[in-house]
């Protein structure tokens, strides 16, 4: 099954405490990206990667890394998370420019 | 911000009734896509419309795109109770790198 799948789906954390929240997808897609959703603000692109070792920021990258060193893999790294970083985070894949396939996202709290 | 606005931000109608939804965007693009989000789930690809089309059909669905007015509608034909769910308009920028997202449409189908 053509899949995008997110790790963990619920993480509560504080402030300070560097996590990984991880991607994977299974379609051979070289688009990989990640968003964060707010209340009232819809989706933000924080970073994408248009295929293997090539990323770029996305509106709101402060904050955020991203690695991509296998085309199906692309993890989300809070290096010192904050409050404000409390957010629901979804990956998606494409074909480049393309429809977008979602994961099924991750609730993360930074206390 | 480059993000994109959806009126009406919430929308309440009969099951049977047609429901329209605008978004209005920024900047030129490669093409608008909507999605739609079921409670706090992934968001699933509905519709792909490029720049140099105008209007594009999909089961119930019907997609316009007035690039001059850098608007588009969504229009979903005889609504059913699980077409509710809320309803994102997204660009894709010229190089179909970077996604904006607008804040979306709450759609609530009565049955």
């Amino acid at each position: 099954e053509a899949q995008v799948t997110q790790n963990p789906r619920y993480l509560i954390t504080v402030t300070g405490k560097k996590l990984t929240v991880t991607c994977s997808q299974n379609m051979n897609h070289e688009y990989m990206s990640w968003y964060r959703q707010d209340p009232g603000l819809g989706l933000r692109q924080i970073y994408y990667s248009m295929n293997v070792e090539v990323t770029d920021k996305g509106d709101v990258p402060e904050g955020y890394k991203v690695s991509r060193k296998e085309k199906r893999n692309f993890p989300l790294i809070l290096e010192s998370p904050s409050p404000n970083q409390t957010s629901l985070y979804f990956c998606a894949s494409s074909l480049a420019g393309n429809e977008q396939y979602f994961g099924p996202g991750t609730r993360l709290t930074v206390t | 911000s480059q993000q994109g606005e959806e009126d009406p931000q919430a929308l309440s109608i009969q099951e049977g009734e047609n429901a329209t939804m605008n978004c209005s965007y920024k900047t030129s693009i490669n093409n608008l896509q909507w999605y739609r989000q079921n409670s706090g789930r992934g968001l699933v690809h509905l519709i792909l419309i490029r720049s140099n089309e105008r209007e594009k059909h999909s089961g119930r669905l019907r997609v316009t795109l007035d690039t001059s007015k850098k608007s588009s509608s969504l229009l979903i034909t005889a609504s059913r109770a699980a077409d509710t769910a809320s309803y994102f308009c997204a660009t894709a920028s010229n190089t179909g790198n970077q996604f904006y997202f607008g804040t979306g449409t709450s759609l609530t189908v009565i049955p």
